[in-house]
């Protein structure tokens, strides 16, 4: 069982519709990281939080400590926001643990 | 403002032949360095990190190696490329003490 796992796999969603992609942790974190890696492979990072919500423009990433588990969301989607995201979990010794990624493809 | 560069941004090298990608980071001091490789249809794995000049740490045994000759210098490295080390490597840095990391462009390799 891969100490990451993210769902769904692959999303496909219309023009604003508003969108949810989860990940699961099985390890101690010290942050949890989302990660945006647009069709050509660079990758921005989006959030890291450790604790409640955090809310950036049209995203807001959520996590739950107890239950290990966090949540991306992207309220009225759009075609630019069609993208590979990526959930990782921080170590203590700095290093990042990731998820193997959702495609999310925004239909206009 | 710091900025992240790798090179060559994409490389195709016959299987045995060596590898040299560079990473170098501006603006910042005494950034961690980090290596990570994405292969076709996996997630991104670290390959290494390092918290210092001549300080490597090695997360997966495998033909490739790491070094940092200067602060802010972050080499990869390999003797004889296999068909397996085709992926996309990317470099990343954050400051010491944070979390965040910030990812460079990316070199993609294909090992024909």
């Amino acid at each position: 069982k891969n100490e990451v796992e993210q769902s769904p796999q692959n999303l496909t969603a219309q023009e604003g519709e508003f969108i949810t992609i989860n990940c699961s942790y099985s390890v101690g974190i010290s942050a949890l990281h989302w990660l945006q890696q647009h069709p050509g492979g660079g990758i921005v990072s989006l959030f890291m939080l450790s604790s409640g919500k955090k809310k950036h423009g049209r995203l807001i990433a959520t996590i739950n400590i107890q239950e290990k588990h966090s949540s991306l969301h992207i309220t009225a989607s759009h075609p630019r926001d069609s993208a590979v995201y990526i959930c990782a979990v921080g170590r203590s010794q700095g290093n990042l643990i990731f998820g193997k990624g959702t495609k999310l493809s925004v239909k206009p | 403002s710091q900025t992240i560069h790798q090179w060559p941004a994409t490389l195709v090298q016959p299987v045995g032949s060596p590898l040299s990608l560079e990473c170098t980071v501006e603006g910042t001091s005494n950034p961690n360095l980090y290596w990570y490789r994405q292969a076709a249809g996996r997630g991104l794995q670290l390959l290494f990190y390092s918290v210092g000049i001549g300080q490597i740490s090695s997360e997966v045994p495998q033909n490739l190696s790491a070094s940092r000759p200067q602060d802010r210098q972050f080499i990869l490295s390999s003797k004889k490329l296999l068909l397996s080390d085709s992926g996309f490597y990317l470099c990343a840095w954050s400051a010491l003490g944070t979390g965040t990391q910030y990812f460079g462009p990316g070199t993609r390799l294909t090992v024909l």
